[in-house]
């Protein structure tokens, strides 16, 4: 069981770029979630999905876009990088059911905007 | 709007007991969590709790007031490796849909 994993770990993108990040989870997750992380800032949501096909807009959702065309996979991209988007980037994912509701967060991604 | 405080640094001895705050204000409650997050790392789930009242895990403990929208993290006999930072996060309206995480507060433990 890998639980949740983030391709890439690291990036650097110059202004202007695009990416994809790829997060990818072998729990049988119903949701899963994107949070960017800032210092003294905590975790935001940028999006979420409550299933296969669906997604849907959290704190922050500007700049970005998702997709969720497969259970397991939840894709976060950026169609023109700005330096406001360097940040560090957790997908995490949970049953999505009433009573404990934990998230399994993946190992996260470094991102950096020049 | 939705808020949850927390402070933002607390220092400690190994060996002894801290508490740490959480104060939050959420449009609805579907629980509260405990993470802990060292540095570098992901965030990993230490507690839950949905009704008032004390919840306890080995060393960590955790404890909600819903009416004073106020919880605490109680770590005993503190080692080195507890130190890190720990989230508060409140899980509004709509199960899964409506996560607020605080802003962390970060645990140095002294020897």
């Amino acid at each position: 069981n890998a639980g949740v994993t983030q391709t890439p770990k690291f990036r650097v993108l110059k202004t202007g770029q695009s990416m994809t990040l790829l997060c990818a989870q072998d729990m049988n997750h119903e949701y899963m979630y994107w949070y960017r992380q800032d210092p003294g800032m905590g975790l935001r949501l940028i999006h979420y999905s409550v299933g296969e096909g669906t997604t849907a807009k959290g704190e922050v959702p500007d700049g970005y876009n998702v997709s969720r065309l497969k259970k397991q996979n939840f894709l976060l991209g950026l169609e023109s990088a700005a330096p406001s988007q360097t940040s560090v980037y957790f997908c995490a994912s949970s049953q999505g059911l009433a009573g404990n509701n934990e998230q399994f967060f993946g190992p996260g991604t470094r991102l950096t905007v020049l | 709007g939705q808020n949850i405080d927390q402070p933002t640094e607390m220092t400690a001895t190994e060996g002894a007991i801290v508490q740490i705050n959480c104060t939050y204000q959420t449009s609805g409650f579907n629980g509260l969590f405990w993470y802990q997050q060292h540095a570098g790392e992901a965030p990993t789930f230490l507690s839950y709790n949905v009704l008032d009242g004390l919840e306890e895990k080995g060393r960590f403990s955790s404890f909600l007031s819903r009416s004073k929208g106020y919880s605490y993290l109680l770590l005993k006999e503190l080692q080195m490796k507890d130190s890190a930072s720990y989230l508060c996060a409140v899980e509004g309206d709509n199960y899964g849909q409506n996560f607020v995480f605080g802003p962390g507060t970060r645990l140095s433990v002294l020897p």
